[in-house]
C-alpha cells in the first residue's frame, strides 16, 4: 500500500512570496490533516478535512493560509504572502475516518523562508 | 483546552539499558492515545496506541499504559537499541473527533 506523498519536499522562498504545497492521502482515505511542525516542538494542527470538507481551520492563519481538497482526494496548502516565522515542516496526514483516528503521516516539506 | 506534557530531551542511553519517556495529558472525555516515532531523516509514525482506560498498547518492545487516575501513557522500553534513537512524539486524540494534539517531542539517542 503506498504511502502518503507530499511535494516537495524541500523548498526555499523569500518572504512576502507565495508557495503551494501538495498532499497525495492514502488511497480510500477520507480524513486528511495539515500540519505545522516548527523546530522543537511537536505538530499543530492547521486543518482537517472529511473528504472534501473543512471540519477543523480554528488554527489556521486565514490571512495568509489557504488549502483545499478538490473531489476530496488531494489537496494543497498554500502560503501567501510568506513571513519569516512560516519557517517549518508541513506535515499531511491521513485516515480511514475509523472510530479510532490514528493518522499516517507523509515525510513532510521543508520551508525555510529567508 | 486539550493538551500533552512529554519529559524534556534530549534523553542519551547506553545499549541495553531501560527506557521510560513520561507523558502526561489534560483532556475532557476519554481520548484515545498515541506515541509516534520520527526517525531521522524520514515522516512520523505510530509507534503504538490506546484507546481506554488500563489498555495497553506494545510494539517493537515498546509499551505504553493508559492511566486515568494519573492522566498518564509513559513510554517503556526493556532493552533499547541503537535503531531507537529518534524523536518520540506522545498524542491524543479526543474521543469524538480525528484532530490529534501532539506534544513537544523527547529526543532519544542511544550509544552503542
Amino acid at each position: 500500500e503506498a504511502g502518503v506523498a507530499q511535494s516537495p519536499r524541500y523548498k526555499i522562498i523569500e518572504k512576502r512570496q507565495s508557495v503551494a504545497f501538495w498532499c497525495n492521502p492514502i488511497s480510500g482515505h477520507a480524513t486528511l490533516y495539515w500540519y505545522q511542525q516548527i523546530l522543537g516542538q511537536g505538530p499543530k494542527l492547521l486543518i482537517q478535512f472529511q473528504n472534501n470538507g473543512v471540519v477543523d481551520d480554528s488554527q489556521l492563519p486565514k490571512d495568509r493560509f489557504s488549502a483545499e481538497r478538490l473531489k476530496g482526494v488531494d489537496s494543497t496548502l498554500k502560503i501567501q504572502p510568506a513571513k519569516l516565522e512560516d519557517s517549518a515542516v508541513y506535515l499531511c496526514a491521513s485516515s480511514p475516518g475509523t472510530s479510532v483516528y490514528e493518522q499516517y503521516f507523509g515525510p513532510g516539506t521543508r520551508l525555510t523562508v529567508t | 483546552g486539550d493538551s500533552v506534557t512529554q519529559m524534556e530531551g534530549p534523553v542519551t542511553l547506553s545499549e541495553e539499558a531501560f527506557l521510560t519517556i513520561n507523558c502526561t495529558y489534560t483532556a475532557t472525555g476519554y481520548p484515545s492515545l498515541f506515541w509516534y516515532v520520527q526517525y531521522p531523516g524520514e515522516g512520523l509514525q505510530l509507534l503504538l496506541k490506546a484507546t481506554k482506560a488500563d489498555d495497553k498498547g506494545s510494539n517493537k518492545g515498546f509499551e505504553a499504559t493508559y492511566r486515568k487516575e494519573t492522566t498518564s501513557f509513559h513510554l517503556e522500553k526493556g532493552s533499547v537499541q541503537v535503531s531507537d534513537s529518534a524523536v518520540y512524539f506522545c498524542a491524543l486524540s479526543p474521543s469524538n473527533a480525528g484532530k490529534s494534539t501532539f506534544g513537544d517531542g523527547t529526543t532519544l539517542t542511544v550509544k552503542p
